[in-house]
């Protein structure tokens, strides 16, 4: 199994642009999450999908971030428009089920915005 | 609401000595545990976790965890490091889906 699949795995951009993240989970996993880690706040969960529809979005820090999952092999994060203090390693996770099982994390996408 | 307080910041020690990383949580219900790794420059790892049964677990790698559920402990353990075991650890607890993660323990084992 390839596990999840992030990209990009590095991201810099400039203040004000847009920034898409792209997540593609584990076949069969029907749970999907977004995760941001900063060092101030270490790790923050910003929404979590059950079979590719939004349960909780509370962590979603304001508008300018927006996830979907049109399909059970896809997700996106986006952010438009990126500012600084958006800078951080943002993690997607997936699950078979929500209960007793544990998360499995992709790689990452490291995302500067200058 | 969950909540997990991992009690050290950054621990140093040496190759072979005994390590041990707290953990406290804080969730009426019952909960999931578990301990992630995360490698320098990499993402996060399954080190153990506990669901139900023996509250002894045991992991990869040599560690294992005890949950105390009197105490809401859930302690990481291994008796002799590694220098490859120089890693950020992490605890979680997961009460309904919403995994819940600890501040990180950042581990440097000097050779």
């Amino acid at each position: 199994d390839a596990g999840v699949i992030q990209s990009p795995r590095h991201e810099v951009t400039e203040m004000g642009q847009e920034v898409t993240l792209r997540c593609k989970p584990i076949s069969g996993h029907n749970s999907l999450f977004w995760y941001r880690q900063t060092m101030m706040r270490g790790l923050e969960l910003l929404i979590y999908f059950n079979n590719n529809v939004p349960i909780d979005d509370s962590g979603m820090p304001e508008d300018r971030f927006s996830a979907k999952m049109p399909n059970a092999s896809f997700s996106t994060l986006k952010i438009q428009p990126s500012e600084p203090r958006d800078s951080a390693v943002y993690f997607c996770a997936s699950s078979p089920r929500t209960s007793d099982y544990e998360q499995y994390f992709g790689p990452g996408t490291r995302l500067t915005v200058t | 609401a969950q909540s997990v307080s991992q009690h050290n910041h950054h621990v140093i020690l040496s190759e072979a000595a005994s390590l041990e990383l707290g953990c406290n949580y804080s969730y009426g219900g019952t909960v999931n545990l578990f301990w992630y790794v995360q490698y320098p420059g990499q993402h996060l790892q399954l080190l153990l976790k506990y669901f139900s049964g023996d509250p002894l677990v045991k992991g990869i790698k040599g560690f294992e965890a005890e949950f105390i559920k009197s105490k809401f402990s859930f302690n990481l353990r291994k008796p002799s490091v590694q220098w490859s075991d120089t890693a950020e650890y992490f605890c979680a607890v997961k009460g309904d889906y919403k995994l819940s993660f600890g501040a990180g323990t950042t581990v440097t084992v000097r050779a």
